[in-house]
């Protein structure tokens, strides 16, 4: 059971380069997210997305993208990054549960933990 | 952006007490609130998700309340013991998104 896996584990980058962040799911979930946790501030959503082809803002989007292409995927891309994107990212999942207009539990991956120098 | 606390940030508890902590939440737009274990060095796990007003849920020692007329609900751990150390996210679930509380560490005295 795979469930909800993230590349890499660990990554430093330099100010100004550019990555990627991995996620997938086997689950078949509709509903994926990215977070970031930063100490004493929990996990702050960064973007969701409801669908394949369906993205939207999270409470802290600047400075990165998010796609959806399929219903697997949903890689974070950072554009440029900066040494306030230092964090441990986190991907999730979930299904809707329409009969109650509500998602399952969310389901974690292992988390990333990024540095930026 | 909503706006989801929960308090005490921090406890320390003493084995064998039984403690208790709180969300507040948005009482509009409610659709769940969930709760979630954090383990060090672990990803968050679900422990409890609640829809209805006055929803009481129980997973061992672990038990919850939700009030979503006042917005708030409460976690309550009978009995610490160690393996109880976590942090205790709750998440309020509303138009799509989850959007998470900073969270309650507690620790467990032996």
């Amino acid at each position: 059971n795979a469930g909800v896996t993230q590349t890499p584990k660990f990554q430093v980058l330099k100010t100004g380069q550019s990555m990627t962040l991995q996620c997938a799911q086997d689950m078949n979930h509709e509903y994926m997210s990215w977070y970031r946790q930063d100490p004493g501030m929990g996990l702050r959503l960064i973007h969701y997305s409801v669908g394949a082809g369906i993205t939207d803002q999270g409470e802290v989007p600047n400075g990165y993208n998010v796609s959806r292409s399929t219903t697997e995927d949903f890689p974070l891309r950072l554009l440029s990054a900066a040494p306030s994107q230092t964090s441990v990212y986190f991907c999730a999942s979930s299904s809707p549960e329409p009969r109650q207009g509500r998602r399952t539990e969310a389901f974690f991956g292992q988390g990333t933990r990024l540095t930026v120098v | 952006i909503l706006n989801v606390e929960q308090s005490p940030q921090s406890l320390h508890v003493q084995e064998g007490d039984s403690t208790n902590f709180t969300c507040s939440f948005p009482s509009s737009n409610f659709y769940a609130l969930h709760w979630y274990r954090w383990e060090t060095a672990k990803s968050p796990e679900a422990l409890f998700v609640m829809t209805l007003n006055g929803d009481e849920k129980k997973k061992g020692r672990i038990s919850a309340t939700l009030n979503t007329k006042e917005g708030y609900s409460y976690l309550y751990i009978k009995g610490s013991q160690p393996e109880d150390s976590a942090t205790y996210l709750c998440a309020f679930e509303g138009a799509q998104k989850l959007v998470f509380g900073q969270g309650t560490r507690l620790t467990i005295n032996p």
